[in-house]
């Protein structure tokens, strides 16, 4: 089945800084990546998510990268805020069945 | 609009005890999706339907954990007999996912914190 890889386990960055996250998938038929942002005690939230057909997307202050060839892909957070401090997870999915297999968990801590 | 609902948000009780988790998702979601999420760990998939039927069940321990959707609409998460290592949060989430390739948001409920002592 699918593996995914995310490093690393904790970020800490001064406000204002960029972060960026690392994950790799084992399944070449993965097409879809999701990121999810979790606040402590709180419910995974989409972020922002990108398919197999496309290398880069953005929204805002957040960017997310596809490489297929070497699989992996990251998410990059510019201009860093206190409110950016939480757990980010990728995931990655294959096949018809939508099933999302999650990294292991991002800490991210912006410092003021 | 609503998002997805979950009950209780709490639940302690001793090993070998049962106990059953309730999930109303997003009205109009075909598919359903139950998680366990381990303290420190991300969410790992126990079960998917899509409407009544299950698509995915290869990570449920099916000696003592069970679910099920039988109106395609609310599910029940049933774990009998409870052990120490069930001790996780339990995620449900809903989708729009018909199968068939295309991706939609995995929306999730706010979860129910299990402690099994």
């Amino acid at each position: 089945g699918e593996n995914v890889e995310q490093h690393p386990s904790t970020l800490s960055v001064q406000e204002g800084d960029s972060a960026v996250i690392k994950c790799t998938y084992s399944d070449s038929a993965s097409n879809y990546f999701p990121w999810y942002k979790q606040e402590l005690g709180k419910r995974p939230q989409l972020i922002i998510d990108i398919r197999s057909n496309v290398g880069e997307k953005k929204d805002q202050r957040i960017a997310v990268t596809l490489n297929k060839t070497a699989k992996h892909f990251s998410l990059h957070i510019t201009e860093t805020q206190p409110e950016d401090s939480a757990v980010y997870f990728c995931a990655a999915t294959t096949g018809t069945a939508s099933k999302l297999t999650f990294g292991t968990g991002t800490r991210l801590q912006v410092t003021l | 609009e609503a998002g997805v609902a979950q009950s209780p948000r709490y639940k302690i009780i001793e090993k070998r005890q049962s106990v059953a988790f309730w999930c109303n998702p997003i009205s109009g979601h075909a598919t359903l999706y139950w998680y366990q999420q381990i303290l420190g760990q991300g969410p790992k998939l126990l079960i998917q339907f899509q409407n009544n039927g299950v698509v995915d069940d290869s990570q449920l321990p099916k000696d003592r954990f069970s679910a099920e959707r039988l109106k395609g609409v609310d599910s029940t998460l049933k774990i009998q007999p409870a052990k120490l290592e069930d001790s996780a949060v339990y995620l449900c989430a809903s989708s729009l996912d018909l199968g068939g390739g295309r991706r939609y948001e995995q929306y999730f409920g706010p979860g129910t914190r299990l402690t099994v002592t």
